[in-house]
């Protein structure tokens, strides 16, 4: 198995512009998470989902944000628009139902908002 | 909801000398504890974890203590080494939901 997909690994854009950061989880894997990492705030949970359906959206900032999760083995993070304090670098981690708990990450998107 | 505090922030060992790096939760319903290492511009990847019915964990050079009586919970490096160098995180989850609360990372800086 390739492990958790992000793309892309690297994202530079203007402010205001619309951003769109993809996610494919480990196949089989029944829960999602989207992390938002800075300096200032450490590790941020944004959302997750269980079997595709979002479970807890609390840590969404802002309206700006929005998250969806069409199948099992896609996600898509959005911001519209993009602001400079949005640089950061966005995690996705996947999960199994139970067993180990473990959530396994991906290798992150490094967002540059100009 | 849960909150995980993580001490110390820095921390800064010679080469072959322990680390200990605590944790701890609010929340008695926790009962996942897992540790994760971060290598600079790498992703957090899982090093040991602990269940609540479990005291102690140890994993070669690895450990990990728990007190639920006092929600803390402990990572212990022993014969510490270079590639130790990394920012670890502690978390804490229950079992429904599989959400993790992560503590603010501890940046381990080990001198040759």
């Amino acid at each position: 198995d390739a492990g958790v997909i992000q793309s892309p690994r690297h994202e530079v854009t203007e402010m205001g512009q619309e951003v769109t950061l993809r996610c494919k989880p480990i196949s089989g894997h029944d829960y999602l998470f989207w992390y938002r990492q800075t300096m200032m705030r450490g590790l941020e949970l944004l959302i997750y989902f269980n079997n595709n359906v979002p479970i807890d959206d609390s840590g969404m900032p802002e309206d700006r944000f929005s998250a969806k999760m069409p199948n099992a083995s896609f996600s898509t993070l959005k911001i519209q628009p993009s602001e400079p304090r949005d640089s950061a670098v966005y995690f996705c981690a996947s999960s199994p139902l139970q067993a180990s708990n473990e959530q396994f990450f991906g290798p992150g998107t490094r967002l540059t908002v100009l | 909801g849960e909150n995980v505090e993580q001490h110390p922030s820095t921390l800064s060992v010679q080469e072959g000398d322990s680390a200990v790096i605590k944790c701890t939760y609010s929340d008695s319903a926790s009962n996942y504890f897992p540790w994760y290492k971060q290598e600079l511009g790498k992703r957090p990847q899982l090093i040991i974890d602990i269940r609540s019915n479990v005291g102690e964990k140890k994993d070669q050079r690895i450990a990990v203590t728990l007190n639920k009586t006092a929600k803390h919970f402990s990572l212990h490096i022993t014969e510490t080494q270079p590639e130790d160098s990394a920012v670890y995180f502690c978390a804490a989850s229950r079992n429904t939901g599989n959400q993790f609360y992560f503590g603010t990372g501890t940046s381990l800086t080990v001198i040759p």
